[in-house]
């Protein structure tokens, strides 16, 4: 059984600081983990991918994920946000043979 | 490569009607799958096919039908819709075999979203 906590529902930041969006992970084997994002009324759109070939992530737009066996953590950064990153962010454990299992979400405002 | 399509974009049905939701990958992945989306949760998996004549249940399968007669096809029935069932609904699909993102990588439509009245 595999699971996904997404600690925050709401993170509100200012343009131009950073962005930390968390999520700790339930695996009983060694997992593949990834985050999406969902501009509103939009699709999924992948933002990175970590399957243990280095611990710390790099994605698009400059967000970047840093594994964490110990803590089973996989936390979301970003340095510096922009307008355009105001959107939803899901965290997701997959199972294998096209079984996901999603976060409930975290919603990111990003203030002026 | 058109990836995963879906069809329509937008379905008003009444309680107890049916209808089917379709899905296509021109990608020649072995797994799709089927989530709803519904407000202020992650997406949840419906029905899920490893290949050609293979389906199983995901979490949420109660109310709905799957069949996968092709690679590349993977409609979804409700076969007596309930305004429960109002959600937007995504397929995805992967592959068993390294591509450019890996295995386990899900490739998403771009959603259907369904009201019932």
């Amino acid at each position: 059984a595999q699971s996904v906590t997404q600690l925050d529902s709401h993170v509100s930041v200012s343009e131009g600081t950073p962005v930390l969006l968390r999520c700790n992970y339930s695996s009983s084997y060694s997992p593949s983990l990834f985050w999406y994002v969902q501009h509103p009324n939009k699709g999924l759109q992948l933002l990175l991918k970590y399957t243990s070939a280095a611990t710390l992530v790099k994605g698009i737009n400059g967000f970047e994920a840093e594994f964490k066996k110990s803590e089973t953590s996989f936390h979301l950064t970003k340095p510096s946000a922009h307008m355009s990153d105001a959107a939803e962010y899901f965290c997701v454990v997959s199972g294998g043979a096209g079984k996901s299992t999603f976060g409930d979400g975290t919603t990111l405002t990003v203030k002026p | 490569n058109a990836g995963v399509t879906q069809t329509p974009k937008f379905q008003v049905l009444k309680t107890g009607q049916s209808m089917t939701l379709q899905c296509a990958q021109d990608m020649n992945h072995e797994y799709m799958s089927w989530y709803r989306q519904d407000p202020g949760m992650g997406l949840r998996l419906i029905h899920y096919s490893v290949g050609a004549g293979i389906t199983d249940q995901g979490e949420v399968p109660n109310g709905y039908n799957v069949s996968r007669s092709t690679t590349e096809d993977f409609p979804l029935r409700l076969l007596s819709a309930a305004p429960s069932q109002t959600s937007v609904y995504f397929c995805a699909s992967s592959s068993l075999r390294p591509t450019g993102l890996g295995t386990d990588t899900q490739y998403f439509g771009p959603g259907t979203r369904l009201t019932v009245l």
